[in-house]
């Protein structure tokens, strides 16, 4: 099992620009999270997914962000315009319905907007 | 809205020495998890409890659940420099979900060797 995939690992950009997060859970795990982790805030859950379809974006701040997940084994992160205080660690975490095992995380993609 | 509060925020030991952080929420929960997350890695599960007052070991770490279900704590017995990292409390959401997990701010374990 390769775990939780997100691309890219880094990412640079500068204010303005487009950014797109990306994640691939893992096979069979029903349920979907974003989360952003910085030094102030910690873990904040952004968004989440049951079957594909949305649950919770309370945690997105801001119209900027939008997250899809047009099917099982992929989801998008999208920042536009993006701001130098999106700068942080964004992990994707899977787990099968019912959290009774626990989330995978990724590896997360570090971003940073310039 | 819910809260999960974890203290101490840094904890700085030398390696033998034992180690514990709290965590205390501000709603009774069905059940917890705790998570470590390594520098520079990604949380990783350790453990889930759910039942009142229940105890659980895993090698050197031991976990409780608070009679009340609403405090945890992870003792760490003689710790070794492969425990560094942060570790993490999650309790589920009260709003919107029951499958999210609300983190709380962890406690950061450095180990002198």
């Amino acid at each position: 099992d390769a775990g939780v995939i997100q691309s890219p690992r880094h990412e640079v950009t500068e204010m303005g620009q487009e950014v797109t997060l990306r994640c691939k859970p893992i096979s069979g795990h029903n349920s979907l999270f974003w989360y952003r982790q910085t030094m102030m805030r910690g873990l904040e859950l952004l968004i989440y997914f049951n079957n594909n379809v949305p649950i919770d974006d309370s945690g997105m701040p801001e119209d900027r962000f939008s997250a899809k997940m047009p099917n099982a084994s992929f989801s998008t992160l999208k920042i536009q315009p993006s701001e130098p205080r999106d700068s942080a660690v964004y992990f994707c975490a899977s787990s099968p319905w019912a959290q009774r095992v626990g989330y995978t995380f990724g590896s997360g993609t570090r971003l940073t907007v310039v | 809205g819910q809260q999960v509060m974890q203290i101490p925020q840094y904890q700085h030991v030398q390696e033998g020495e034992d180690f514990t952080t709290y965590c205390n929420s501000s709603t009774t929960l069905s059940n917890i998890q705790w998570y470590k997350q390594r520098p520079g890695g990604h949380p990783v599960f350790l453990i889930q409890l759910v039942k009142s007052g229940e105890v659980k070991k895993q090698k050197r770490l031991t976990f409780q659940f608070g009679e009340a279900k609403k405090n945890s704590s992870l003792h760490i017995t003689a710790t070794q420099t492969t425990d560094v990292g942060t570790y993490f409390c999650a309790g589920p959401g009260t709003q919107g979900g029951s499958e999210k997990l609300v983190f709380g701010k962890g406690t950061k374990l450095t180990v002198n060797p």
